[in-house]
């Protein structure tokens, strides 16, 4: 079945560094990718998305490439900021599903991020 | 306009006890999913409506996990004889849910925490 593999966490930065996430998947075909955010008391929402290979979703000043060939969604910024702290969530939708159908999300890594 | 919403925002119960979840959805949005979240996890798909139908149900641990949206709006997931390892926290999401659409962005709600002793 599908599955999604994250880094082990937390993370914790200082202001103004650079950040990678990894996430890394398994799935038949060409899934579609996502990364989702929780900030601190609020519920989970959707930070950026790419539907085929070689696609970078980006929001937020925060990027992540499709890449097929190793199977990697990874997610960078060049620069965080104090308000990046939260927890990220690599997610996939698989290739054979519809548009409605169910995410398949990694455990979650948690970002802090110091002033 | 309002966000999914769900209640109660805790609850604590204990073994053996049934207990109801309850999600409104965005108002029409016609698909609404029910994940499962537990501790140091992330969210795992239990059930997905298309309007009143449970078009994905293949999430569900057991038959002691239900859930019904009889009128395609909101949603209840039941659980009879409750565990403790049904300790986690419930996220409910909706969607659009448009047929020709590439994806349509599933929005969640804040979850119930749910607290069997």
């Amino acid at each position: 079945g599908n599955s999604v593999t994250q880094m082990e966490g937390p993370v914790t930065l200082s202001e103004e560094a650079f950040l990678t996430i990894n996430c890394t998947y398994t799935a038949t075909g060409y899934p579609s990718l996502f990364w989702y955010v929780q900030y601190p008391g609020e519920g989970l929402q959707l930070l950026l998305k790419a539907t085929k290979a070689d696609d970078k979703g980006s929001n937020k000043g925060f990027e992540a490439t499709y890449r097929k060939e190793t199977t990697s969604f990874h997610l960078e910024k060049g620069s965080v900021q104090v308000s990046d702290s939260a927890v990220y969530f690599c997610a996939l939708r698989g290739f054979w599903s519809g548009a409605n159908s169910k995410l398949t999300f990694g455990k979650g890594i948690t970002l802090s991020v110091r002033p | 306009g309002a966000g999914v919403s769900q209640t109660p925002s805790n609850k604590v119960t204990e073994k053996g006890k049934y207990v109801e979840l309850r999600c409104d959805p965005i108002s029409g949005h016609t698909a609404l999913y029910w994940y499962r979240q537990s501790l140091g996890q992330g969210p795992e798909f239990l059930i997905y409506f298309q309007g009143t139908g449970a078009a994905d149900d293949s999430g569900l641990p057991n038959d002691r996990f239900f859930a019904v949206r009889p009128e395609g709006s909101v949603s209840t997931l039941k659980i009879q004889r409750t565990e403790r390892g049904d300790s986690a926290v419930y996220l409910c999401a909706s969607s659009q849910g448009l047929a020709g659409s590439s994806y349509n962005e599933q929005f969640f709600g804040p979850g119930t925490r749910l607290t069997v002793l």
